[in-house]
């Protein structure tokens, strides 16, 4: 969606080192959800924000709202080959009736 | 254990024929959605479904159906309207609408 706009579209990290995925909105955002996904299968919810500068973490992914609701980002640390996949981000925002709107996904792929 | 499960994994149709793709959830979930996730793209909303007996549809809808007739069923028919129906199909389900949504596996439809 043009709305929302993942960067890198991929990304290949050796194992161990760190990465950023970032999710950004031309408007404001009421809330970001942040989901992986193996190829060829359903998606597994990471975590939702929805205040401005709220962050959060689970294991070694944080989560990061920006102030203005515009960006979040995605960062692993230490990553593992458990971590490749695909990382979608998706949207919430108020003008469009709070339907979900989707970024295209961030490929990660954990070199060993 | 709770979860949604979908019906059949892979999946192949001739041209020109209608297909149905199965959608059952046991989470207790009142609302529930259909994906079209095409390469290098976001989820796109076929359709969604508020509660039982009603639907809406999403930003893609031409040449879909859809049925909503029990709490934890919601089935997809591709119809020969369709025309580029050769996709991967993801149903979700929410407590209620636009809350998080948890993902069924997928259905790959290949139109031969």
């Amino acid at each position: 969606s043009q709305e929302l706009e993942q960067s890198p579209q991929s990304l290949i990290v050796q194992e161990g080192k760190n990465l950023t995925i970032n999710c950004t909105s031309s408007k404001t955002l009421y809330g970001l959800y942040w989901y992986k996904q193996k190829y060829g299968e359903g998606l597994i919810f990471l975590m939702m924000l929805q205040k401005g500068g709220e962050e959060k973490s689970h294991e070694k992914i944080t989560a990061k709202l920006d102030e203005k609701k515009q960006q979040s980002s995605l960062h692993i640390t230490a990553s593992q080959p458990s971590h490749a996949g695909i990382y979608l981000c998706g949207a919430v925002f108020q003008d469009s009736n709070y339907q979900l709107i989707w970024g295209a996904g961030t490929k990660l792929i954990i070199k060993p | 254990d709770g979860g949604i499960t979908q019906s059949p994994k892979y999946l192949f149709r001739k041209e020109g024929q209608n297909v149905t793709l199965s959608c059952e959830q046991n989470l207790n979930h009142d609302a529930m959605y259909w994906y079209r996730q095409d390469p290098g793209q976001g989820l796109r909303l076929i359709y969604y479904s508020q509660i039982v007996n009603d639907f809406q549809k999403g930003d893609i809808a031409e040449g879909y159906s859809v049925s909503r007739e029990k709490k934890e069923s919601f089935p997809l028919t591709v119809t020969s309207a369709q025309k580029n129906p050769t996709a991967f199909y993801l149903c979700a389900s929410s407590i209620s609408l636009w809350n998080e949504q948890f993902f069924g596996p997928g259905t790959r439809l290949t139109v031969l």
